[in-house]
């Protein structure tokens, strides 16, 4: 099984509302990532677990909020959006360092 | 900071034509590259992964380089489809850290 799942696949929130984005593998990979990609733009890293904590945090606002439950779950819990945080949101996992990312379908998230 | 560059940024090509994609990559102390395909509104789809000690890495008709001192990688696609269109990202691996390139949109004209 070489599969990431994401859901939600799309969502709609208003800039007051609180949502979670989930991702889900049972590769046995350590490291998890969450990416954030604009129309026509590559993937920007926002965070990194590796072993379940947290290892990088690409000065990402505190309106987004991961979390590493185990070794098999990424959230991403979300409060307070704007407009501009309207994007395809990326989930990946990995064997720590050296190994091949596999990427999700990712969840498509539009802020009103 | 590492910074990933692709050209060309987008490229057109009839059916069967061969050709190559360009990443290059500014701090040549990288664990990997690996090149992905996307297709519209849909995650990333890994093609090929090359170690920093490896030259090259070969999967059916994609062929993938590594000149790591010169900070370049190149994809080879031999006798392209129409299947084949889509948007191709180089990313380097810095250790637990991935630095994506600009993309390459490529669309195979039947």
């Amino acid at each position: 099984d070489t599969e990431v799942t994401q859901t939600p696949k799309h969502l709609v929130m208003g800039m007051t509302n609180k949502k979670s984005l989930k991702c889900e593998q049972h590769m046995g990979h350590r490291a998890m990532y969450w990416y954030k990609q604009k129309a026509k733009k590559p993937p920007e890293l926002m965070f990194v677990y590796s072993y379940e904590k947290l290892s990088i945090n690409e000065s990402v606002p505190s309106r987004f909020s991961p979390e590493c439950p185990n070794s098999s779950l990424l959230n991403l819990h979300l409060h307070a959006l704007q407009p501009e945080d309207s994007a395809l949101y990326l989930c990946a996992s990995s064997r720590p360092n050296t190994d091949t990312q596999y990427f999700g379908p990712g969840t498509r998230l539009t802020v009103l | 900071k590492q910074e990933v560059t692709q050209i060309p940024a987008a490229l057109s090509v009839p059916e069967g034509e061969n050709l190559v994609l360009n990443c290059s990559f500014t701090d040549s102390a990288i664990y990997n590259l690996q090149w992905f395909r996307q297709d519209p509104g849909k995650g990333l789809t890994s093609l090929l992964l090359i170690q920093s000690s490896q030259r090259e890495q070969t999967s059916g008709r994609l062929n993938a380089s590594l000149d790591k001192s010169s900070g370049r990688s190149t994809l080879y696609i031999a006798a392209s489809q129409p299947g084949d269109s889509a948007t191709y990202l180089c990313a380097v691996n810095t250790g637990n850290q991935f630095y994506f390139g600009t993309g390459t949109s490529l669309t195979v004209i039947p």
